[in-house]
């Protein structure tokens, strides 16, 4: 199957820091979606980016199809980002669901 | 938010026996899903429906079951629990955006399941 890798796998930035994540796939997608899981377990959906660039508010992210990965932009990084980032795909091929990543565990310090 | 409610939220049972979790929704999504999260492993899906008595196996299927007679409810049932099904897990729904391609997924909040 779709192997999707993230890195870093383990981030500490100071509140108020810039940050970068990124996901990589290993075969053409129909789809890719960002999800944050905050500390209390609920993953919330950042964005649906199968391709180009989206922003909203303080979060970017970018999918460079042809090249097979994605990137997160967090900026001005504020305790409540803490958590962990997910990457996950939806291959062209096969079934209608997605595959994710391991994440990026993010903390952020005062 | 999108209206996703999982029951039970918590479970403690013991090996051997079933457990049958739910999972419903208010949005009237075509797509269903069950995932688990275990340390190290992300999000692994466990099976899929596409629509009322349609699904398939996901990833990690062996030793579950899933039924979909509405379009708002989705069961996962483990037949017989074994200690390595000690784990989250996490229903989530999503729209068909055309043919093969879904939307976006939304999750519910999860369930903690133990099997001593």
């Amino acid at each position: 199957g779709i192997q999707v890798e993230q890195s870093p796998p383990d981030l500490i930035l100071q509140e108020g820091a810039n940050s970068t994540l990124r996901c990589n796939f290993s075969d053409s997608v129909n789809n890719l979606q960002w999800f944050h899981q905050n500390p209390w377990g609920q993953l919330i959906n950042l964005f649906y980016i199968p391709s180009g660039t989206k922003q909203n508010g303080r979060l970017s992210a970018t999918t460079v199809a042809t090249e097979r990965y994605s990137l997160l932009y967090i900026s001005s990084s504020q305790t409540t980002d803490s958590g962990v980032y997910f990457c996950a795909v939806e291959p062209q091929t096969g079934a209608n669901n997605l595959f994710f990543g391991t994440g990026t565990r993010l903390t952020v310090i005062p | 938010d999108a209206g996703i409610t999982q029951s039970p939220r918590h479970k403690v049972t013991e090996t051997g026996t079933p457990v049958t979790l739910r999972c419903h929704q208010t949005e009237n999504h075509r797509y269903m899903y069950w995932y688990r999260q275990d340390p190290g492993h992300g999000l692994r899906l466990i099976h899929y429906s596409y629509g009322v008595k349609d699904t398939d196996k996901g990833e990690v299927s062996d030793g579950y079951s899933v039924s979909r007679s509405k379009t708002e409810d989705f069961l996962l049932t483990l037949e017989s629990a074994t200690s390595s099904q000690t784990s989250v897990y996490f229903c989530a729904i999503s729209e068909s955006l055309r043919a093969g391609v879904t939307d976006t997924q939304y999750f519910g909040p999860g369930t903690r399941l133990t099997v001593l």
